[in-house]
């Protein structure tokens, strides 16, 4: 079965400027996660999706942050504007449901100047 | 709330010798733990996971973990690594029913010829 594709892999962008990042999880997987790691630490939960519905989203800074999950399969995370200590590697993850284990992209490693 | 602890930030270990990585949870209630590897610019791969029944389970790559209630613990072990096992790894606990995972911090793994 194909893995979890994300989309960019590499972003470099100044500070105050938009991003989007783009996840689109293994077929048949209803929940979906978004994750930031941040050097040297694990991943750190943002948002939580179960279909296309957010049921997890009190760690997701509201005030710059915001994501979607079209039709509970594609998802896209959008900071608006980007902080210097937005700087990270953002992951999506998916599972069957959330007892499930997680299986991860591959993240987009994401730098503000 | 469940919170994981992964005692060693580093352990270097010498090809072919065994590795035990440390995991410890905390949690009222009962827990699913998995243990997850990160190789450098990738996502975290499941290595193993506990959710019911045997205490003792077996995962990829030769790797092994043993669940004890009562220490509250959850230690990674291979009786014989190899350079490629070099890699970040990762302790998650998630309460039954609760639907979150946590992460630890991450103890990376250096084996040395």
């Amino acid at each position: 079965e194909a893995g979890v594709v994300q989309s960019p892999r590499y972003k470099i962008i100044e500070k105050k400027q938009p991003v989007a990042f783009w996840c689109n999880p293994i077929s048949g997987h209803n929940t979906l996660y978004w994750y930031r790691q941040n050097l040297g630490q694990g991943p750190e939960l943002l948002i939580r999706y179960e279909n296309e519905e957010a049921v997890d989203d009190s760690q997701l800074p509201k005030d710059r942050f915001s994501a979607e999950r079209l039709k509970g399969v594609d998802s896209t995370l959008k900071i608006q504007p980007a902080e210097l200590g937005d700087s990270a590697v953002y992951l999506c993850a998916s599972s069957l449901d959330s007892n499930q284990p997680q299986h991860f992209g591959d993240g987009t490693r994401l730098s503000i100047l | 709330a469940q919170s994981v602890t992964q005692l060693d930030s580093q352990v270097p270990v010498f090809e072919e010798a065994p590795v035990e990585l440390r995991c410890n949870y905390s949690s009222s209630v009962s827990v699913y733990l998995f243990w997850y590897v990160q190789y450098p610019n990738q996502g975290l791969q499941l290595l193993l996971k506990y959710l019911s029944g045997s205490t003792l389970v077996k995962g990829i790559n030769g790797f092994e973990a043993e669940f004890n209630k009562s220490q509250t613990s959850f230690h990674l072990r291979k009786p014989s690594v190899h350079i490629s096992d070099t890699a970040e790894y990762f302790c998650a606990v998630g309460v039954t029913g609760g639907f979150k995972t946590i992460f630890g911090a991450g103890t990376r793994l250096f084996v040395k010829a």
